[in-house]
């Protein structure tokens, strides 16, 4: 079956700091790979994705590079924010299967000013 | 552009009490639509998804039930709530294409007494 690993958190970083959430993944043909965020007490937001090996999506300084040779999607920001604060969540899709995504566990980021 | 719709943000009710928690999809057409509920410092749990008008697919037997009367309305019912229903239920949609991400409504915030 397909699953999702997920850095356990909670995460806890100084303004500024270097951020990594790493996230691994078993998969039952060829995934596309997605990050999701949700600040507190809303619903999950698209952070980025990719579709292929290789594939590196981006957005808001966030990066994550698709690494089909060590089955791995980690997420990374060169410098995080107060308000980059939030739960993370790693997610797969593969195929034919009505759209369903497999989701880690979440990790929560906390970041001090 | 597509939104998503979820009522009530909040919803306080006693043990036994029914349950209806709506949510409705504007600007696409024949979504696939999942309920999922997020449990305090949890993942996401899938509930129910459904390709189609009057099709709904459980992914975890339980007290709920789902339907989908209407195209773009998906609706997360149960006849008697128990305390173990409380939490966050988030409904999404999607394309139904693996490399496309799901769209997540703000949430509704259970809690039964």
């Amino acid at each position: 079956g397909n699953s999702v690993t997920q850095m356990e958190g909670p995460v806890t970083l100084s303004e500024e700091a270097f951020l990594t959430i790493n996230c691994t993944y078993t998969a039952t043909g060829y995934p596309s790979l997605f990050w999701y965020v949700q600040y507190p007490g809303e619903g999950l937001q698209l952070l980025l994705k990719a579709t292929k090996a290789d594939d590196k999506g981006s957005n808001k300084g966030f990066e994550a590079t698709y690494r089909k040779e060590t089955t791995s999607f980690h997420l990374e920001k060169g410098s995080v924010q107060v308000s980059d604060s939030a739960v993370y969540f790693c997610a797969l899709s593969v195929g034919t299967n009505a759209g369903k995504s497999t989701f880690g566990d979440g990790t929560t980021l906390t970041v001090k000013p | 552009s597509q939104t998503i719709h979820q009522w009530p943000a909040t919803l306080v009710q006693p043990v036994g009490s029914p349950l209806s928690l709506e949510c409705t999809v504007e600007g696409t057409s024949n979504p696939n639509l999942y309920w999922y509920r997020q449990a305090a410092g949890r993942g996401l749990q899938l509930l129910f998804y459904s390709v189609g008008i009057g099709q709904i697919s459980s992914e975890v037997p339980q007290n709920l039930s789902a339907s989908r009367p209407q195209d773009r309305q998906f609706i997360l019912s149960s006849k008697k709530l128990l305390l173990s229903d409380s939490g966050f239920y988030l409904c999404a949609w999607s394309s139904g294409s693996s490399n496309q991400p799901q769209h997540f409504g703000d949430g509704t915030r259970l809690s039964i007494l």
